[in-house]
């Protein structure tokens, strides 16, 4: 079955202990992407990446990292986060010539204390 | 700076009606917009889509206009059912490869 997979799906975790949130597509996607969404603001872009070692700032990418070493895998990290992280967290794919339509993972509830 | 925005952020309709989600948009450089539903608990799944050389696209009960002089597109779901219920994002691209502006989201409810 072709899908996006996040893990964790809930995390609650404390202010500076460095965490990670995996994303795995087996859909051979060149694209990867991770957003958050906050009441009110919709989705936003936290950094994408178009293919392999290859990634770029979204529009709020202040305080998280990313890597890309596998094309299937697309790992968000937050180094230390903090409470105004607190958010839903998606992770989306699609193929570099496709239109713009990506496929969704089912999210991650992050709560930081 | 809102560049895709979703004035409303719910609407509530009657079983077999018409439901209209509007959205409007500040960049002239999007060409291609998408509508995406999203039930809780779960990813966003798409929907429907058009790209800025037509003013026009159904898919079944779903149609996408988009008033380009208006920078304002809209999602026509004819007739709505209670399975409609979820909250519906608008998203734009064009500005820069593969990024995807969403607004903020409009939560439907259709009442049986």
């Amino acid at each position: 079955e072709a899908q996006v997979t996040q893990n964790p799906r809930y995390l609650i975790t404390v202010t500076g202990k460095k965490l990670t949130v995996t994303c795995s597509q087996n859909m051979n996607h060149e694209y990867m992407s991770w957003y958050r969404q906050d009441p009110g603001l919709g989705l936003r872009q936290i950094y994408y990446s178009m293919n392999v070692e290859v990634t770029d700032k979204g529009d709020v990418p202040e305080g998280y990292k990313v890597s890309r070493k596998e094309k299937r895998n697309f790992p968000l990290i937050l180094e230390s986060p903090s409470p105004n992280q607190t958010s839903l967290y998606f992770c989306a794919s699609r193929h570099r010539g496709a239109s713009y339509e990506q496929y969704f993972g089912p999210g991650t509830r992050l709560t930081v204390t | 700076d809102q560049q895709v925005k979703q004035n409303s952020p719910s609407l509530s309709v009657q079983e077999g009606r018409i439901s209209i989600l509007n959205c409007d948009y500040t960049n002239s450089m999007f060409d291609y917009f998408l509508w995406y539903k999203k039930y809780p608990a779960e990813g966003p799944t798409f929907l429907i889509s058009i790209s800025s050389i037509k003013d026009k696209n159904e898919d079944g009960r779903f149609t996408v206009f988009l008033n380009k002089s208006a920078k304002h597109l809209s999602l026509h779901i004819v007739p709505s059912q209670p399975g409609d219920s979820a909250v519906y994002f608008c998203a734009a691209g064009g500005t820069s490869y593969g990024k995807l502006t969403f607004g903020q989201g409009t939560i439907l409810t259709v009442h049986p």
